[in-house]
């Protein structure tokens, strides 16, 4: 089916174990997006990507790690998982960004809880 | 800072009544204002986007406003339906020479419950 997807849906990891995260596009788009959502926080970029092999860090990304070696693949790592990376996380893409329809598509969500 | 805020922070209202929510910024230089909706459990999905020149914009039964003036954004709903229940985002872009020239900064949202 085309779309964006992540999985896994919902992790249960413990503190200091390495996580990786799944994003998966199909519309080959140029840029992908990491975000975490919490409570009292609106979505804040952990990382994005403006093609293969091109990431950058966003807001938040310390203690995550993206890679990108095909356009519709985006694997976010937790290298070593704290409790303050208890969160929601989406993947995004979008065709290109800084125009004025440039909409972001967003998947359906990770939510991991670090015990 | 860049900062969007949202009011009310949730609200519930009757089944066929309308409603309007508020989204006030402070984000330059401006490029454009989005509301997303956002189910439980699922990704935000985009409803409209609105650029510094366009002052009002629909899409079915939603239609937002934006008074880039006064940096003030609405988005009213009109006849709710069940369906309508989720939380609702105000994102505003601004340009950027990082974060791939464009940067969002998200409001915390609105909850809207629709009752029958």
């Amino acid at each position: 089916d085309a779309g964006i997807t992540q999985s896994p849906r919902y992790k249960i990891t413990e503190t200091g174990r390495q996580v990786t995260l799944m994003c998966h596009q199909t519309w080959s788009h140029s840029y992908m997006f990491w975000y975490r959502q919490d409570l009292g926080h609106g979505l804040r970029l952990i990382y994005y990507s403006a093609a293969a092999d091109i990431t950058d860090k966003g807001e938040v990304p310390d203690g995550y790690v993206v890679s990108r070696s095909k356009t519709e693949n985006f694997p976010l790592t937790l290298e070593s998982a704290t409790r303050s990376q208890t969160s929601v996380y989406f993947c995004a893409s979008s065709v290109t960004t800084g125009g004025n329809h440039n909409e972001q598509f967003f998947g359906p969500g990770t939510r991991l809880t670090v015990l | 800072k860049n900062q969007v805020e949202q009011s009310p922070q949730s609200l519930i209202i009757l089944e066929g009544k309308n409603c309007t929510l508020q989204c006030n910024y402070t984000v330059s230089p401006f490029s454009n204002l989005r509301w997303y909706k956002q189910d439980t459990g699922r990704g935000p999905v985009s409803l409209t986007i609105m650029t510094f020149s366009e002052n009002t914009k629909s899409n079915g039964r939603y239609t937002a406003t934006l008074d880039a003036d006064t940096k003030q954004s609405s988005l009213h709903i009109t006849a709710s339906q069940l369906s309508d229940s989720a939380s609702y985002i105000c994102v505003v872009s601004s340009w950027a020479n990082n974060f791939g020239n464009e940067k969002l900064t998200f409001g915390t949202g609105t909850r809207l419950t629709i009752i029958p």
